[in-house]
């Protein structure tokens, strides 16, 4: 069974651009949720998609924003980036509505310059 | 107070050494817990799900669970170079703001040095 995938795994970008992340889960899973970790923050919980429905925000800016697709498929956008956006971001998926584990994937490495 | 408090170490031991890793808790709302191993520049690797107290064995792995305490550990017997990493607690229930949902909590993550 195919595990998480996040692409793109590696990306550079500009001071004041936006990007878009992608993610599909294990086959099957509908809850996706996105983190970001950065050495001094550890795991940050950005938010969570159960059915194409947002279930749980963090406490980020409005800048970070996602959707879940029919397919349970999901991306991540962040517009207007800033320094501090460089992180490495990651997707987990759930088997249960519960969220009972999370399975995570690789993760896209953000450098902002 | 964080939700959830692990020690971030790091923790450096000999090859072969038990090793205990530790979280403690304060919502007895949470009923599912997990420990995450993960290597540098890797995402996190499901190791060991627990539902409610007790304990679990996988191989070198044991986690206990005591809800009375709030208190979860992991254990790795016979350890080796390979298994250092840091390893990320996590619990998953309802807490104040998840909006009825189940919300899974992460552990700062401890490191550990596995050294021959």
């Amino acid at each position: 069974k195919a595990g998480v995938t996040q692409t793109p795994r590696y990306l550079i970008k500009t001071r004041g651009q936006q990007v878009t992340l992608s993610c599909s889960p294990i086959s099957g899973h509908r809850s996706v949720s996105w983190y970001q970790q950065t050495p001094g923050q550890g795991l940050q919980f950005l938010f969570e998609y159960f059915s194409e429905t947002q279930r749980n925000k963090g406490n980020f800016p409005g800048r970070f924003s996602g959707r879940q697709f029919s397919n349970s498929r999901s991306e991540m956008n962040v517009s207007t980036l800033e320094l501090g956006d460089s992180a490495l971001y990651l997707c987990a998926s759930s088997p249960r509505a519960e969220n009972t584990e999370a399975f995570f994937g690789q993760g896209t490495r953000l450098t902002v310059v | 107070q964080k939700e959830v408090e692990q020690d971030p170490g790091p923790l450096s031991v000999p090859e072969g050494a038990i090793v205990s890793l530790n979280c403690t808790y304060s919502n007895s709302a949470f009923q599912y817990f997990m420990w995450y191993r993960q290597y540098s520049r890797k995402g996190p690797e499901l190791l060991m799900y627990t539902y409610s107290s007790g304990n679990k064995e996988d191989g070198r792995f044991t986690a206990q669970v005591d809800k009375s305490s709030k208190y979860i550990s992991l254990f790795i017997r016979d350890s080796q170079p390979s298994d250092s990493a840091t390893y990320l607690c996590a619990m998953s229930g309802r807490t104040l703001f998840s909006g009825g949902y189940n919300k899974l909590i992460f552990g700062a993550g401890t490191r550990l040095a596995v050294h021959p």
